[in-house]
């Protein structure tokens, strides 16, 4: 049971490349969500999905683009990298969005745009 | 309060020493409120997700009580242990939304 499992660990991006960082769980979730890490700030959302087929914006989704075709897989997609996009990017997922075992996170990508 | 606002900011205590944390959290609306933990170079992982006015949780030397009219609640540890070195973060949930908003979180290291 792998958990939430989140690809790259680790990113350097120049100016304007995209990428897609990659998300997926194997414990059959419906909600899974990403959020970034900033020095002096909380955790904050930048897309979820409840389910397949299904998204919706976070606090912070300017520059970001997700998809959810399975159940399985939430990829986030940096369009045109910014050096404001420099961050920590957590994947979390939950079997539904109220679940009261909280969420299960990933390991993090740590996304460096230069 | 508007956002989530965890105190203190950090805490260093010896081995041995029983501390809390305060986490205070809009009120309105109010559906959950999550703890979590977070240790250095790893994922946070859930403590306790707590719903109910006067919930209190506990799981071996950790527990949180839940305030839900005033917007406060409490992480204790008992009897800290160096393992117990992490950050703790809390995340409050609104009624008709599926999102978390969290807590900058307080640092605690224990030490010898």
């Amino acid at each position: 049971n792998a958990g939430v499992t989140q690809t790259p660990k680790f990113q350097v991006l120049k100016t304007g490349q995209s990428m897609t960082l990659q998300c997926a769980q194997d414990m059959n979730h419906e909600y899974m969500s990403w959020y970034r890490q900033d020095p002096g700030m909380g955790l904050r959302l930048i897309h979820y999905s409840v389910g397949a087929g299904i998204t919706d914006q976070g606090e912070v989704p300017n520059g970001y683009n997700v998809s959810r075709s399975t159940t399985e897989d939430f990829p986030l997609r940096l369009l045109s990298a910014a050096p404001s996009q420099t961050s920590v990017y957590f994947c979390a997922s939950s079997y539904t969005p109220r679940s009261n075992y909280g969420y299960t996170f990933g390991s993090g990508t740590r996304l460096t745009v230069v | 309060i508007l956002n989530v606002e965890q105190s203190p900011q950090s805490l260093h205590v010896q081995e041995g020493d029983s501390t809390n944390f305060t986490c205070s959290f809009p009120s309105s609306n109010f559906y959950a409120l999550h703890w979590y933990r977070w240790e250095t170079a790893k994922s946070p992982e859930a403590l306790f997700v707590m719903t109910l006015n006067g919930d209190e949780k506990k799981k071996g030397r950790i527990s949180a009580t839940l305030n839900t009219k005033e917007g406060y609640s409490y992480l204790y540890i008992k009897g800290s242990q160096p393992e117990d070195s992490a950050t703790y973060l809390c995340a409050s949930e609104k009624g008709g939304g599926n999102k978390l908003t969290f807590g900058t979180g307080t640092q605690l290291k224990v030490e010898l």
